[in-house]
């Protein structure tokens, strides 16, 4: 059990760039999620997948936006067109779900920085 | 939808004192309660969850947590605390059929001093 990893640690990026970030899973788990973190506040559920399903992704916090599983195993997470106010910690999470409150567990994150 | 409030942003805390972080949630549906922990310079992990039967669980590391439905609380307690549980604390929230999509409270920091 390597953990998840989340690639790069830090993103600084140009107002209007688009970004991607890399979440690599537990190997074995079959739920990843993707969560932002903003200074002060706890982590806010943006979308999951299990395998190479999105199965909700509502929660994207605008059409700029996407997220991919293409392989159920690593998956990214691509914001175009940034603005300020995409600067954040972007987590992603794995879990097997094995049964109701089955446990996250969560990489370092993605800091993002939009200049 | 479904809320998590953590009333206390930050909690500073003698060595060997005990401590509360408090937590109330809101949802309209029968709910899942956790509490994940974020030790400095690390990803968060879960602390310990409630899910059905008795109301009181237990960490390993000695806090523990008593859902109350009528008050709609998730308070978490330990009774002596130890420098290395300085770090990040975050109530939880998710509903019995969302899929582990968690809602996540502010979060409150604990701060033990020697």
């Amino acid at each position: 059990d390597t953990g998840v990893s989340q690639n790069p640690r830090h993103k600084i990026t140009k107002r209007g760039q688009n970004v991607t970030f890399r979440c690599d899973p537990i190997s074995e788990h079959n739920r990843l999620y993707w969560y932002r973190q903003t200074l002060g506040q706890g982590p806010e559920f943006l979308t999951y997948f299990q395998n190479e399903a999105q199965l909700e992704k509502s929660r994207l916090l605008s059409d700029r936006f996407s997220a991919e599983r293409p392989k159920g195993s690593f998956s990214t997470l691509e914001i175009q067109r940034t603005e300020q106010g995409d600067s954040a910690m972007y987590l992603c999470a794995s879990s097997w779900e094995s049964g109701p409150g089955s446990p996250l567990h969560f990489g370092n994150g993605t800091r993002l920085t939009v200049t | 939808a479904q809320s998590v409030t953590q009333l206390d942003s930050q909690v500073p805390v003698f060595e060997e004192a005990p401590v509360e972080l408090r937590c109330n949630y809101s949802s309209s549906v029968s709910v899942y309660l956790f509490w994940y922990v974020q030790y400095p310079n690390q990803g968060l992990q879960l602390l310990l969850k409630y899910l059905s039967g008795s109301t009181l669980v237990e960490s390993i590391n000695g806090f523990e947590a008593e859902f109350n439905k009528s008050q709609t609380s998730f308070h978490l307690r330990k009774p002596s605390v130890h420098i290395s549980d300085t770090a990040e604390y975050f109530c939880a929230v998710s509903e019995n059929n969302a899929g582990n999509m968690l809602t996540f409270g502010g979060g409150t920091r604990l701060m033990v001093k020697p």
